[in-house]
């Protein structure tokens, strides 16, 4: 069974350039949650796809958007990047919703906008 | 707003020794979960805890969860330098929106 792979796993980016990370779920799993860890801070949820439709948005601006495919994989998108969004972006995914579901983690992405 | 509030926030102890991290929150949760995160890696789930009271093993840590549902605790007897790593607590409420709130996390070091 493969794992939640993320892509790429660095990235660098300057202020107001447009950038698109990857997830791909582990295998059966329906629901994708994105999350955005800052140095020093535990991990806020952005938003989770379920069956290809937003399933609920955390406290994060239009410009954070997202996709889900068909295969179930997913990509965060967010433009008119800011300092602020350096950060390690997670992605987790789990075999339906439900708050008993287990979520399993990918490794992230780490993002520096300079 | 931080719902989660984790204590301490760094911990640095020698082999053999045992500790006590604690999650804290004025709101109510379906559920709490325990992390465990390394360096350049996404967090590894740890245990889930859902009725309040309950209290689970893992080997040498065991977690509790408040009668309120509202608090939790990760004890480590014996600690070996293994278990250093980024220890996360998060809540979960019911619901459709599966939304995983985390603490700040405690970052322990143990030290051989």
């Amino acid at each position: 069974e493969t794992g939640v792979t993320q892509s790429p796993t660095h990235l660098i980016k300057t202020r107001g350039q447009q950038v698109t990370l990857r997830c791909s779920s582990q295998s059966g799993h329906n629901t994708v949650s994105w999350y955005q860890q800052a140095l020093g801070q535990g991990p806020q949820f952005i938003f989770q796809y379920y069956r290809e439709e937003e399933n609920g948005r955390g406290n994060f601006p239009p410009r954070f958007s997202g996709l889900q495919f068909p295969n179930y994989s997913s990509e965060l998108n967010v433009n008119a990047l800011e300092l602020d969004d350096s950060a390690l972006y997670l992605c987790a995914s789990s075999l339906e919703l439900g708050f008993q579901e287990t979520q399993y983690f990918g490794p992230g992405t780490r993002l520096l906008v300079l | 707003t931080q719902l989660l509030e984790q204590s301490p926030q760094f911990l640095s102890i020698q082999e053999g020794e045992n500790l006590t991290v604690y999650c804290n929150s004025s709101s109510v949760f379906s559920s709490l979960q325990w992390y465990r995160q390394e360096p350049g890696e996404g967090p590894v789930l740890l245990v889930t805890v859902v009725t309040g009271g309950e209290v689970k093993k893992l080997k040498r840590l065991t977690f509790q969860f408040g009668d309120a549902r509202k608090d939790s605790s990760l004890h480590i007897t014996a600690a070996q330098p293994g278990d250093t790593g980024l220890y996360l607590c998060a809540g979960a409420r019911g619901g459709s929106n599966y939304k995983l709130t985390f603490g700040k996390g405690t970052l322990l070091t143990v030290n051989p």
